[in-house]
């Protein structure tokens, strides 16, 4: 079974460009997660879609940020414009569905992430 | 706080066993998930606990609950140098949001 894929793997881009990120789930998972990882520490939840529609987006600082889900398959992560705390690698993970994946039936897959260097 | 809490790094010998810590902060959280980093590469879930049960084991790793206190632990058994790699803990919270720890980077020296 393919993973999830993400693209690119990485992108050095300088402040206040825009920049995008793209994320393949896994076929036939409705749950898809972005994750950002700044170095040193834990991921954190941006954004959550339950087919192509938004679930939790409480932490996305969305003046700045947006992502889409076309039609609940691929989706795109997207910074506009960019700040220097904006470095950090770019998660995205799918699951079957929102609680079983993270729970007893079916685990979240996570794709190896987008390292992005704002200089 | 929001802070999922974890100590940074642990040290052991090949052979031994590892117990990573971590203190959660959602008296609710229904899941509570061990996840595996290594350089490079994505997050892979090892083992998960659900909040009504207080120990689970799989194979080399006991995954052991303290809901009172909001501890959770991992022991690894033999403990091998493919395990260095860094440990996330997360907590299914009510509101299904997935809180993930700070992080604890174990390295097996030989």
């Amino acid at each position: 079974e393919a993973g999830v894929a993400q693209s690119p793997r990485y992108k050095i881009i300088e402040k206040r460009q825009s920049v995008a990120f793209w994320c393949n789930p896994i076929s036939g998972h409705a749950t898809l997660y972005w994750y950002q990882q700044i170095l040193g520490q834990g991921p954190k939840l941006l954004i959550q879609f339950q087919n192509n529609g938004v679930v939790d987006d409480s932490q996305l600082p969305k003046d700045r940020f947006s992502a889409e889900r076309l039609k609940g398959v691929d989706s795109t992560l997207k910074i506009q414009p960019a700040k220097l705390e904006d470095s950090a690698v770019y998660l995205c993970a799918s699951s079957l569905d929102q609680v079983a994946g993270w729970g007893a039936s079916t685990e979240a897959f996570f794709g190896q992430g987008t390292r992005l260097t704002v200089v | 706080g929001e802070d999922v809490e974890q100590s940074l790094f642990l040290s052991v010998r090949e052979g031994d066993s590892s117990v990573i810590n971590c203190t959660y902060t959602d008296s609710s959280s229904t899941y509570l998930y061990w996840y595996k980093q290594e350089p490079g590469a994505g997050l892979q879930l090892l083992t998960y606990i659900f909040s009504n049960m207080d120990m689970k084991q799989d194979q080399r790793l006991t995954v052991l609950l303290n809901k009172k206190d909001k501890h959770l632990s991992l022991r690894i058994a033999d403990t091998q140098t493919g395990d260095s790699a860094i440990y996330f803990c997360a907590e299914l919270q009510n509101t299904d949001k997935l809180i993930f720890g700070t992080g604890t980077r174990l390295q097996v020296f030989p």
